[in-house]
């Protein structure tokens, strides 16, 4: 099973600000990587997949990149409605497995 | 627009087992994808893929769940299942089923579409 560890586990910002988000994977996963947004008592929201593709929708302030086993979602200029937390999945391989998630909170 | 929906009990006993249905409206369940899927969520805490519903072949599963969970299809009523057997507390979650979209590389995986979410408690 590939483990998909978070970084870091609360990410403290202010509105307006730059936030970093970092999903490291055990085994390379070849671009295979999503990243999704939840916010409580609602289902996950795609922002990414193929590692770097925009999810339909998704504002220009979300960027991700990476590749192998090392991957980055940003947010450029943090808004209001961006505290949540996100989510990077892996499906390159079964089982298709999530990170822990990175609480995104308004500082 | 495609929309996913999740039915079934919200209280389950220990020891029994869970039947949730999911249903696909907008589009058909054989159309535009192959790998419906269920994910929980346990109150508080992260997201776990349970298993994908394969129409070219055989169902994949968490192994973590395997010797409990099934899932199925019913193509005449646009809708496919999720079975879990011999439940204990640890299964009381959020269960969302959702559709993944493919990528670039045809990859399947990157769930789009996402029914509300049903919650399920598993107490006496």
């Amino acid at each position: 099973e590939i483990v998909m560890t978070q970084s870091p586990a609360t990410l403290s910002v202010s509105p307006g600000e730059r936030a970093t988000l970092s999903c490291r994977a055990s085994q390379p996963l070849n671009s295979h990587l999503a990243w999704y947004q939840q916010k409580p008592g609602r289902a996950p929201r795609l922002l990414f997949y193929g590692a770097s593709t925009r999810a339909t929708g998704i504002p220009a302030r979300f960027s991700a990149s990476g590749s192998g086993t090392e991957f980055t979602l940003t947010i450029g200029s943090l808004q209001s409605e961006d505290f949540a937390v996100y989510y990077c999945q892996q499906y390159h391989a079964w089982p298709w497995t999530f990170g822990q998630g990175t609480k995104v909170e308004n500082k | 627009q495609l929309q996913l929906q999740e039915s079934g009990p919200g209280l389950v006993k220990p020891s029994e087992t869970l039947s949730l249905t999911c249903s696909v409206s907008g589009g058909s369940i054989r159309s535009g994808t192959d790998y419906w899927g269920w994910v929980r969520q346990s109150p508080g805490k992260g997201l776990e893929w349970i298993g994908s519903l394969y129409f070219g072949g055989s169902p994949y599963y968490n192994p973590s769940l395997r010797s409990r969970v099934t899932i199925s299809g019913d193509t005449s009523k646009n809708q496919f299942s999720l079975k879990l057997t011999s439940l204990t507390a640890a299964d009381t979650a959020v269960y969302y089923c959702a559709r993944p979209q493919p990528d670039s590389s045809g990859y399947y995986g990157a769930f789009d579409i996402w029914g509300r979410g049903t919650m399920v408690t598993v107490s006496s």
